[in-house]
């Protein structure tokens, strides 16, 4: 099955410094690459995601790349605030015949954003 | 995005009971999901449900677990005989537009 590394496990940067999180997967088959944000006690919440026949996808100050042919994906978050702070988690997935889209996940990355 | 209630927010029981978990999706989706996350974790797949049957399933989701739809709107996950390992939060997620949105979870402590 499919499986997703992701790195790293924790990330602190100043406020408006730029983060980047990476991930890589091992399933060539993997077509959907989502990201989560995750803050605590919560859900996990969709903030951007790519599909396999795009390189790069950006949503104003957030920012994601795949590489096919490495397998691996990253997301960069720009001008980081304060409320940047959560668990960030990749994710990848295969429409299967039945296009049920299971997702696998990463480890997740604790982003502290230090005013 | 599709929006999905879960009920209870939090479920203590004890070892060896049966526990129900229920998700209402909003909107009418056709495909349903539950993932588990234990605490600090990442999230794990349990299984997926598509037109009333199920889909994709884990090797977590093993004989201990269940999932229906038993009234056409309700989507609940069944745990025959809690253990302590599994206490976690359990969140139930639905697809729209081929993007999969996570309900508020239930918190379920195993005593």
């Amino acid at each position: 099955g499919e499986n997703v590394e992701q790195h790293p496990s924790t990330l602190s940067v100043q406020e408006g410094d730029s983060a980047v999180i990476k991930c890589t997967y091992s399933d060539s088959a993997s077509n959907y690459f989502p990201w989560y944000k995750q803050e605590l006690g919560k859900r996990p919440q969709l903030i951007i995601d790519i599909r396999s026949n795009v390189g790069e996808k950006k949503d104003q100050r957030i920012a994601v790349t795949l590489n096919k042919t490495a397998k691996h994906f990253s997301l960069h978050i720009t001008e980081t605030q304060p409320e940047d702070s959560a668990v960030y988690f990749c994710a990848a997935s295969m429409s299967s015949g039945a296009g049920s889209y299971q997702l696998t996940f990463g480890k997740g990355t604790k982003l502290s954003v230090i005013p | 995005e599709p929006e999905v209630t879960q009920t209870p927010s939090h479920q203590v029981t004890q070892m060896g009971q049966e526990v129900i978990l229920r998700c209402v999706p909003i909107s009418n989706h056709l495909y349903f999901y539950w993932y588990r996350q234990i605490l600090g974790q990442k999230v794990e797949f349990l299984v997926s449900f598509y037109n009333n049957e199920i889909s994709e399933k884990s090797e977590i989701f093993d004989d201990q677990f269940s999932v229906e739809r038993p009234d056409g709107s309700n989507f609940t996950l069944k745990i025959r005989s809690t253990k302590l390992e599994d206490s976690a939060m359990y969140f139930c997620g639905a697809l729209g537009g081929g993007e999969q949105f996570f309900g508020p979870g239930t918190r379920l402590t195993v005593l």
